[in-house]
């Protein structure tokens, strides 16, 4: 079935210095992938998606890329602030109808 | 503009009673709806999503059922709670169009002592 994980449970990086947060999945017919953002005690936001036509797709101060030969994807975030410190979801959107969400990466920016 | 309200935010129960956690979502119709938990520190993990009225998929065996008596209601509920029915529960809807842009409602913070 499909599964959708990430590598790293936490990740600290310095204000002002590039993330990069990685996520693996299983279903090879996985095609539209997504990244959220939760922040303590509230609902995750949606950040930016990709579909499997593109290996590539940016937004403001964040970059998703996607190699589906490997099924990875990352989510690379420019000139961390502290407002980025947040838990940071992978989704497989599989169907157009169900969302499934990796265990997520606890990102924390060191002022 | 669309709003999704989910109540209520803070929940203790004891263990045995009920449940019942609303949903509802105002200034869209026909969304997808969606129940999903969250244990401390973890994943969302989805427990039941639905495209229509009456319309229930269920992702996880389990003590939980839900129901959606109207298209923009969506209601989560258990006869008798377990002690790892406790988490943060988060209700979300979508467009039924071909996107995975959920947007969340704030929890529903559940405790079974």
């Amino acid at each position: 079935g499909e599964s959708v994980g990430l590598h790293l449970p936490t990740l600290s990086v310095q204000e002002g210095d590039n993330s990069i947060i990685n996520c693996a999945y299983s279903n090879s017919a996985s095609d539209y992938f997504i990244w959220y953002k939760q922040e303590s005690g509230k609902g995750p936001q949606f950040i930016i998606d990709i579909r499997s036509n593109m290996d590539k797709r940016q937004g403001q101060r964040v970059t998703v890329l996607l190699n589906k030969t490997v099924k990875h994807l990352s989510l690379q975030i420019a000139a961390t602030q502290p407002g980025d410190s947040a838990v940071y979801f992978c989704a497989d959107f599989f169907g157009n109808e169900k969302l499934t969400f990796g265990t997520g990466t606890r990102l924390t920016i060191i002022p | 503009s669309q709003t999704i309200h989910q109540w209520p935010a803070t929940l203790v129960q004891p263990v045995g009673s009920p449940l019942s956690l609303e949903c509802t979502v105002e200034g869209t119709s026909n969304p997808n709806l969606y129940w999903y938990r969250q244990a401390a520190g973890r994943g969302l993990q989805l427990l039941f999503y639905s495209v229509g009225i009456g319309q229930i998929s269920s992702e996880v065996p389990q003590n939980l059922s839900a129901s959606r008596p109207q298209d923009r209601q969506f209601i989560l509920s258990s006869k008798k709670l377990l002690l790892s029915d406790s988490g943060f529960y988060l209700c979300a809807w979508t467009r039924t169009v071909n996107t995975g842009e959920l947007f969340f409602g704030e929890g529903s913070r559940l405790t079974v002592l």
